[in-house]
């Protein structure tokens, strides 16, 4: 399957600053890139899809000028969380899609914890 | 009434044991259904991957689909400590490039 790496794996910020995620897809190109939250025990709720060179769509309830994503090229997305709060504090993980994989599966991510003090 | 019900768990079984696990959903849209496998701290893994009604079997793993029922499942064979992970089912209208909605994971423990 294909590789994707997420960098930070782990970032502690102050309440107001922004942070930002960078997902990339290492072996493939991914004709689109989704970003999922994780609360703990929860599920895994879509926050948004982005494919290349288009502006993201952003899931009901999700407040797209506090989650900036830019899709800036086939193999690389970027989740800006604006004036973090401790409620955005959660486990981010990106996964990754291309027609030329069997059942055009999603290939996700290690995640990203954000911790906002 | 939730699109995925899953059982969070935990759930805890001897090394060997037949394990199942399963979902339910409401949404008869649904024709694509997963199973992942989710280590601590990890990003989710695919495991299984099912359209429709039906059966399907990848060594150990079995996933099973009753869409009549909206009801799928997942049989671990002669489970491992290895298994031991959180595993989502998720379904989709259209396949894994679109939008999946997950259940919330179960979370299981094979104890040697």
């Amino acid at each position: 399957g294909a590789v994707v790496s997420q960098h930070p794996s782990r970032v502690i910020c102050k309440s107001g600053t922004s942070v930002k995620i960078e997902c990339r897809s290492l072996d493939f190109q991914a004709t689109t890139m989704f970003w999922y939250r994780q609360f703990p025990k929860k599920s895994l709720m879509l926050m948004a899809t982005s494919n290349e060179g288009s502006k993201a769509t952003y899931e009901q309830g999700v407040e797209k000028d506090k989650f900036l994503i830019n899709h800036a090229s086939l193999t690389l997305s970027t989740l800006t969380v604006t004036s973090a709060h401790p409620e955005d504090s959660s486990f981010y993980i990106c996964s990754v899609t291309s027609g030329s994989y069997r059942y055009n599966e999603q290939f996700f991510g290690p995640g990203t914890r954000l911790t906002v003090l | 009434q939730k699109e995925v019900e899953q059982d969070p768990g935990p759930l805890s079984v001897p090394e060997g044991a037949i394990v199942s696990l399963n979902c339910t959903y409401s949404n008869s849209a649904f024709q694509y259904f997963m199973w992942y496998r989710q280590y601590s701290r990890k990003g989710p893994e695919l495991l299984m991957y099912t359209y429709s009604s039906g059966n399907k079997e990848d060594g150990r793993f079995t996933a099973q689909v009753d869409k009549s029922s909206k009801y799928i499942s997942l049989f671990i064979r002669d489970s491992q400590p290895s298994d031991s992970a959180t595993y989502l089912c998720a379904m989709s209208n259209q396949g894994g490039s679109e939008k999946l909605v997950f259940g919330k994971g179960t979370k299981l423990t094979v104890n040697p």
